[in-house]
């Protein structure tokens, strides 16, 4: 079958660096992209990588190898608005269809 | 530029009860998908649409979901008869081009309770 595996729950301070990571299995893999999403509200797309590597967006950096099935989102300098839930996401296929994994929920604490 | 925009917000319904939600996506976005969220759980693919063509509707539970994206643009996805496992948020997307996952926009969603 298809999945992704990520952590379902992190908990860190404000002003640090968090990682979330993410295994996935899924046939015909294109990608991995990241969404964070708060309570009640949309997911909103932070980042993607098509090739193995770093990405780096602002305080969001997201790496994928395709070599071990794994990738990860790094939060750095940790705000009290990146509490929320956090999820991979494989593209599975040339379709743009998007296989999300559970979700990690970050809670920043003070 | 406008979002996606979905309509009603929340939706209560007795089972067997049937619903429709409604979604306007974000101007020029040849591709629509719905998904559901159940609590707790990552989005899942329902349906996706390229323009008014169906693309993969591979896992949309055909005896009681429906869906439609007349004209290209706006789309209709009801569920007739719902059951209690249907409780969910219905979240619609758009993209730009097919074949692209970089930057999904998705609506703020429709939470239907079935009691």
């Amino acid at each position: 079958g298809q999945s992704l595996e990520q952590p379902s729950e992190v908990t860190a301070v404000e002003g640090a660096i968090v990682q979330i990571n993410c295994t996935y299995q899924t046939s015909g893999f294109y990608g991995l992209s990241w969404y964070q999403q708060h309570d009640g509200g949309a997911p909103t797309f932070l980042s993607y990588n098509g090739l193995d590597g770093l990405e780096e967006t602002g305080r969001f950096s997201s790496f994928l190898s395709r070599s071990d099935s794994y990738g990860y989102l790094l939060l750095q300098e940790l705000q009290m608005k990146d509490s929320a839930s956090y999820f991979c996401a494989a593209s599975s296929g040339n379709t743009g269809k998007l296989i999300f994994g559970q979700g990690t929920t970050l809670q920043v604490k003070p | 530029e406008a979002g996606v925009a979905q309509s009603p917000r929340y939706k209560i319904i007795e089972k067997r009860q049937s619903v429709a939600f409604w979604c306007n996506p974000i101007s020029g976005h040849a591709t629509l998908y719905w998904y559901q969220q159940i609590l707790g759980q990552g989005p899942k693919l329902l349906i996706q649409f390229q323009n008014n063509g169906v693309v993969d509707d591979s896992q949309l539970p055909k005896d009681r979901f429906s869906a439609e994206r007349l004209k290209g643009v706006d789309s209709t996805l009801k569920i007739q008869p719902a059951k209690l496992e249907d409780s969910a948020v219905y979240l619609c997307a758009s993209s730009l081009v097919g074949g692209s996952s970089v930057g999904y926009t998705f609506g703020s969603g429709t939470r239907l309770t079935v009691v």
